[in-house]
């Protein structure tokens, strides 16, 4: 496609339930970053790939919070035994030009997660 | 490190009237700056970006921000608000993580209301 698309847009989990977010970047883009957006906040920085390596996972609120690419396109971004501190939208976004230089990230829609 | 400060989480203007966002920002190292706008449900849309050059910078559906470096400044503007523009508006810096690529950080979000 066109644009980065992430899915699914909606997902509802039970506390304690293990969640799976998918993100599809622009192809041949080799940056690919995720961002937490909580309500009424603006995104933070979750983690970074260049291609299929994770370069930078310090904003991952904890181990329970685990991402991965590995070929170097689609992302997947999972969260074990889901709290309700987790409820947030999940951001995707890529970029053309690898580390060092991001003056341009594509965002997609979100996924927007809720934990009852 | 680098944080960005909005001022203003909700802003009323009049259609017809400026619009002006209020961002400030503080970095380590030389700053690439960026206005996002987010309407409801959607994912982030780039409005503008600065990164060298002049430092007057012109965006998509007539906005525009300056850079000021003696100011750390760099508000959104336009001189006339329409209808369309009523959405939220994210100001960011992307500066070296600790991965030593680029992550961009966000403000907090200023929502902009247009009144008839």
């Amino acid at each position: 496609g066109a644009g980065v698309s992430q899915s699914p847009r909606y997902k509802v989990a039970k506390r304690g339930q293990d969640v799976a977010l998918r993100c599809d970047p622009i192809s041949g883009h080799v940056s690919l970053f995720w961002y937490q957006q909580a309500l009424g906040q603006g995104p933070e920085f979750l983690t970074y790939f260049q291609n299929e390596a994770q370069l930078d996972k310090s904003g991952l609120p904890s181990d329970r919070f685990f991402a991965e690419r590995p070929e170097g396109s689609v992302s997947t971004l999972k969260i074990q035994r889901t709290q309700q501190e987790d409820s947030a939208v999940y951001l995707c976004a890529s970029s053309l030009r690898d580390r060092g230089l991001v003056t341009e990230a594509f965002f997609g829609q979100g996924t927007r997660l809720t934990v009852v | 490190a680098q944080s960005v400060t909005q001022l203003g989480s909700h802003v009323s203007v009049s259609e017809g009237a400026l619009v002006l966002l209020r961002c400030n920002y503080s970095s380590s190292v030389p700053p690439y700056l960026f206005w996002y706008v987010q309407y409801p449900n959607q994912g982030l849309q780039l409005l503008l970006k600065y990164t060298t050059g002049a430092t007057l910078v012109k965006g998509i559906n007539g906005f525009e921000a300056e850079f000021k470096k003696s100011e750390t400044s760099f508000h959104l503007t336009k001189p006339s608000a329409h209808m369309s523009d009523a959405a939220e508006y994210f100001c960011a810096v992307s500066g070296l993580s600790s991965g030593s690529a680029r992550q961009l950080t966000f403000g907090s979000g200023t929502q902009l209301t247009v009144l008839p």
